[in-house]
């Protein structure tokens, strides 16, 4: 089945420790996103990937950190979490960048970071 | 100013009405417009997609871009139920800062029985 991945689903955590999201698509897409949302602000883009060691930021790229090492994965970090970044994560992946093309979400990873 | 405006509702609808939702945007360059249908504590997942002005329809739902006015609609028919979502609009498009998924704030629709 053509999908994308997030684990963990929910995630309780402190200020301050390190943390990684995963997110895995088999649909060998080139790009890739993390979004976050909030009430009121909607979904907003973290960082995004073009393809396989690209990545560039987004709209509110502070506090977090991606890498894109192979094609299929691209974790979400957060280094020292603040209670500001709890949100609900989404990572998306379409197979190329622009021009209208389907973007696929994962199921979403609620964080709390207390 | 947000590029993208979308009243978030809620909106509560009895069975079998027509529903109305809209955007308007301020980025001229937008050319993709999409409306994704976001279920409860599920991800977005693309519902209509149309390119430039004019009109689509797909079964019960017909989406009309209007890019003069820089207004975009969603009209749902014989709304069911199973139509109770956060229904999302999104644009793009191909250069500068139009290049990427621009989304509204979603709007949130009950269909009563």
């Amino acid at each position: 089945e053509a999908q994308v991945t997030q684990n963990p689903r929910y995630l309780i955590t402190v200020t301050g420790k390190k943390l990684t999201v995963t997110c895995s698509q088999n649909m060998n897409h080139e790009y890739m996103s993390w979004y976050r949302q909030d009430p009121g602000l909607g979904l907003r883009q973290i960082y995004y990937s073009m393809n396989v060691e690209v990545t560039d930021k987004g709209d509110v790229p502070e506090g977090y950190k991606v890498s894109r090492k192979e094609k299929r994965n691209f974790p979400l970090i957060l280094e020292s979490p603040s209670p500001n970044q709890t949100s609900l994560y989404f990572c998306a992946s379409s197979l190329y960048a622009g021009g209208g093309d389907e973007q696929f979400f994962g199921p979403g990873t609620r964080l709390t970071v207390l | 100013q947000k590029e993208v405006e979308q009243d978030p509702g809620p909106l509560s609808v009895p069975e079998g009405a027509i529903v109305s939702l809209n955007c308007t945007y301020s980025n001229s360059a937008f050319q993709y417009f999409m409306w994704y249908r976001q279920y409860s504590r599920k991800g977005p997942e693309l519902l209509m997609y149309t390119y430039s002005s004019g009109n689509k329809e797909d079964g019960r739902f017909t989406a009309q871009v209007d890019k003069s006015s820089k207004y975009i609609s969603l009209f749902i028919r014989d709304s069911q139920p199973s139509d109770s979502a956060t229904y999302l609009c999104a644009m793009e498009g191909n250069t500068g800062t139009a290049s990427k998924l621009t989304f509204g704030t979603g709007t949130r629709l009950q269909v009563t029985l």
